[in-house]
C-alpha cells in the first residue's frame, strides 16, 4: 500500500542548531513529494516541493530537502533553526498523474533557547 | 487571495445529529478535498471533488457525503455523527499547475 512515514513524532532541538526531520515513502515509481508545516491555529502551508531532477530541492525560510530513490526517502533540512520554526512538519506524497495526496503524521518540532 | 475559508471553525454535535462543514476558496480551482485529521494521525483523505466529479475514498465511503454546488465551495456532511467522528476536518484546495495544495484552517468537530 502507498504510505507516507515520519519516524520521529517530536523533535527538540537548540535554537541556531541543524535540524533533519525525516520522511519516507512506499510507492511503486517515484511520486510528487512534498513538506507542509503548520503554525499553531493555521492551516497547513507549503515549504517545498520535488517533482523531479535536481535532488536537492529549496523551500521558503531556509529549507531544503532531498530525494534519495535508492533509500526512498525525502528528509527536510534546514541549517540554523530559529524560534519561528517551531510547529508541526508533515511529509506527503502523490502520484504522479494522480489526485490524491498521502501524509506522515507529521513531526512536532520545538526549538528551544 | 489565496486563502481557503472553513466554517465553522469549532462544531460540537450530538451522537447521531447531522453535522455540515463548509469550505470556500476563490481561486478557481478545480479541485477540492476532505481530510480528516486525528491527534497523532496522519490527515486521512475522505473525498474530493475533481470540477463537478465526487471521489469518495472506499473505507469511508458510507458515512460521508459531499456536494460542491459550484466551484467555490464544498460541503462535507455526516448524516449521523458518531464519536468516532470527533476530530479535525481540513478542506483543501489544488492548484492544477503546480500541485500545490492550499489548506484551510479546519473545523473541529466535537461529538458529545
Amino acid at each position: 500500500a502507498q504510505s507516507v512515514t515520519q519516524p520521529d513524532a517530536r523533535v527538540t532541538v537548540s535554537e541556531g542548531a541543524s535540524l533533519q526531520l525525516r520522511c519516507k515513502y512506499s510507492y511503486s515509481g517515484t511520486p510528487y513529494l512534498f513538506w507542509y508545516v503548520q503554525y499553531q491555529r493555521q492551516g497547513l502551508q507549503l515549504l517545498l516541493k520535488y517533482y523531479s531532477g535536481d535532488p536537492v530541492v529549496q523551500g521558503v525560510n531556509g529549507f531544503e530537502a532531498e530525494f534519495s530513490k535508492s533509500d526512498s526517502s525525502f528528509h527536510l533540512r534546514k541549517a540554523s533553526v530559529h524560534w519561528s520554526d517551531s510547529a508541526v512538519y508533515f511529509c506527503a506524497a502523490s502520484p504522479t498523474g494522480n489526485y490524491k495526496y498521502v501524509f506522515g503524521a507529521g513531526t512536532r518540532l520545538k526549538v528551544i533557547a | 487571495d489565496t486563502t481557503v475559508k472553513q466554517n465553522p471553525r469549532y462544531k460540537l454535535a450530538r451522537v447521531g445529529k447531522p453535522v455540515n462543514l463548509i469550505c470556500s476558496q476563490t481561486m478557481n480551482h478545480d479541485t477540492m478535498y476532505w481530510y480528516q485529521k486525528k491527534p497523532n494521525q496522519a490527515p486521512k483523505l475522505l473525498l474530493f471533488y475533481y470540477d463537478k466529479i465526487l471521489n469518495r475514498e472506499a473505507d469511508t465511503f458510507e458515512k460521508f457525503q459531499s456536494s460542491r454546488p459550484n466551484n467555490s465551495f464544498c460541503s462535507l456532511y455526516i448524516g449521523s455523527a458518531g464519536l468516532e467522528y470527533s476530530a479535525m476536518y481540513l478542506c483543501a484546495s489544488r492548484d492544477t499547475n503546480t500541485g500545490q495544495l492550499y489548506f484551510g484552517e479546519g473545523s473541529k468537530l466535537t461529538v458529545l
